[in-house]
């Protein structure tokens, strides 16, 4: 069966400091991978996704990053962490049957706070 | 562009019925789906609709699509305390199949 690994679970980092998020997905192959973010009582906003290895689409510009070293490892990144970074983060995937895509499977989450 | 919108806040008497409403953008939408987030959680599907449905049934859940007016809907019959929690709809559009674009949710409380 599939599984997602999305770590760490809480992380309180100072403003100005590096970020690395990562998310792994076990039993299935070459899935389609997402990095969402959901700030306090706001929705869920998708900030990256990427269909393969090495291939990532930006959503929206800001101070973050993101990388798929292997086909099932995503991570997220900045160099310097802004206050306005605080919220939840949720990696998720989902995978191609034939033409068709099937619904997204999430994470855990992250919450990060930037102090 | 793609854009969900949904109300941010249903309050509803436990036992009686709980409708969530979804409208959407893109007409290209091949699929609608809604998940719950439970507090602190990450989010899991609850169900979900192709477009060329206008209703699906699973035991107290409801989804309802007008693709004409590109609004969903969620009911949960016989609403009980397990229920609170925020329901999120989303879209997978098929014009950028990759991408599921999900709406503000809607927090769902229940009161005695």
């Amino acid at each position: 069966s599939q599984t997602i690994h999305q770590w760490p679970a809480t992380l309180v980092q100072p403003v100005g400091s590096p970020l690395s998020l990562e998310c792994t997905v076990e039993g299935t192959s070459n899935p389609n991978l997402y990095w969402y973010r959901q700030a306090a009582g706001r929705g869920l906003q998708l900030l990256f996704y990427s269909v393969g290895i090495g291939q990532i689409s930006s959503e929206v510009p800001q101070n973050l990053s993101a990388s798929r070293p292997q086909d099932r490892q995503f991570i997220l990144s900045s160099k310097k962490l802004l206050l306005s970074d605080s919220g939840f983060y949720l990696c998720a995937w989902s995978v191609r049957r034939g033409s068709v895509n099937t619904e997204a499977f999430f994470g855990q989450g992250t919450r990060l706070t930037v102090v | 562009g793609e854009d969900v919108e949904q109300s941010l806040f249903l309050s509803v008497r436990e036992g009686d019925s709980s409708v969530i409403n979804c409208t959407y953008t893109d007409s290209s939408s091949t699929y609608l789906y809604w998940y719950k987030q439970e507090p602190g959680a990450g989010l899991q599907l609850l169900t979900y609709i192709f477009s060329n449905m206008d209703m699906k049934q699973d035991q107290r859940l409801t989804v309802l699509l007008n693709k004409k007016d590109k609004h969903l809907s969620l009911r949960i019959a016989d609403t009980q305390t397990g229920d609170s929690a925020i329901y999120f709809c989303a879209e997978r559009a098929y014009s950028s199949a990759s991408k599921i674009i999900f709406g503000s949710g809607t927090r769902l409380s229940i009161r005695p």
